[in-house]
């Protein structure tokens, strides 16, 4: 019930390439919906979030695509650049766990320039 | 001006010691949180405080033992270190009635 599952465990695309990450939960008290970026040797850093009122967000370069009745989300990255090579975690929250984070397993994103 | 600072940022130690992780955030946030992130990198929360008040205890040994000793302060203790708590810690605050978190960057515990 806890869990987040996300896919691909690693990515490899060419720059300007769109790479697409998925995630799957299963608790539906989860209301907030999250992505991390995490560079080597550093904390993950917020990317982008979606609540699941709305079916996609959108900042800057970076999507989230919502899709309730699936209980799915991903992120779209599009024109992807070599800066963005990093590990992307999704995760979902809850008002009733005090919004503690539950991670998916990360994705390893290599943009080849 | 670092908002989650945690220190040390690497501490090798022999099996058996004590040790401690300290975590301070200077964003004003009243809940704070440890994660722990294995060596496949998977990211699992083990406590949070809220206004120095244990909220979260997931199923973490008793040999850890967090301490708030004021809502920017959230320091973990581990005792009789073991092989298995290699990993890097993580400290992260949130304000409650918002959901970002913010990450500090991380402790590299190596256990020898």
């Amino acid at each position: 019930q806890q869990q987040v599952k996300q896919s691909p465990q690693s990515l490899i695309v060419q720059k300007g390439g769109i790479p697409i990450i998925n995630c799957a939960y299963e608790n539906t008290a989860f209301d907030y919906f999250p992505w991390y970026q995490q560079f080597p040797g550093k904390g993950p850093a917020l990317l982008i979030a979606i609540r699941p009122d709305v079916s996609e967000k959108k900042e800057g370069r970076f999507t989230i695509s919502f899709n309730k009745s699936a209980k799915q989300f991903s992120l779209h990255i599009m024109d992807s650049q070599p800066g963005d090579s990093a590990t992307y975690f999704c995760a979902a929250a809850g008002m009733d766990s005090s919004y503690k984070l539950i991670f998916g397993s990360g994705t390893r994103l290599l943009v080849r320039p | 001006d670092t908002a989650v600072s945690q220190t040390p940022k690497y501490l090798v130690t022999q099996m058996g010691n004590d040790k401690s992780i300290k975590c301070e955030q200077n964003l004003g946030h009243d809940t704070m949180y440890w994660y722990k992130q294995d060596s496949k990198k998977f990211l699992k929360i083990m406590f949070s405080y809220n206004n120095k008040e244990l909220i979260i205890n997931e199923t973490v040994p008793n040999r850890f033992s967090p301490k708030s000793p004021d809502k920017a302060h959230l320091n973990l203790h581990i005792n009789s270190l073991e092989l298995g708590d290699s990993a890097v810690y993580f400290c992260a605050s949130r304000q409650q009635g918002n959901t970002e978190a913010f990450f500090g960057q991380g402790t590299r515990l190596t256990v020898v």
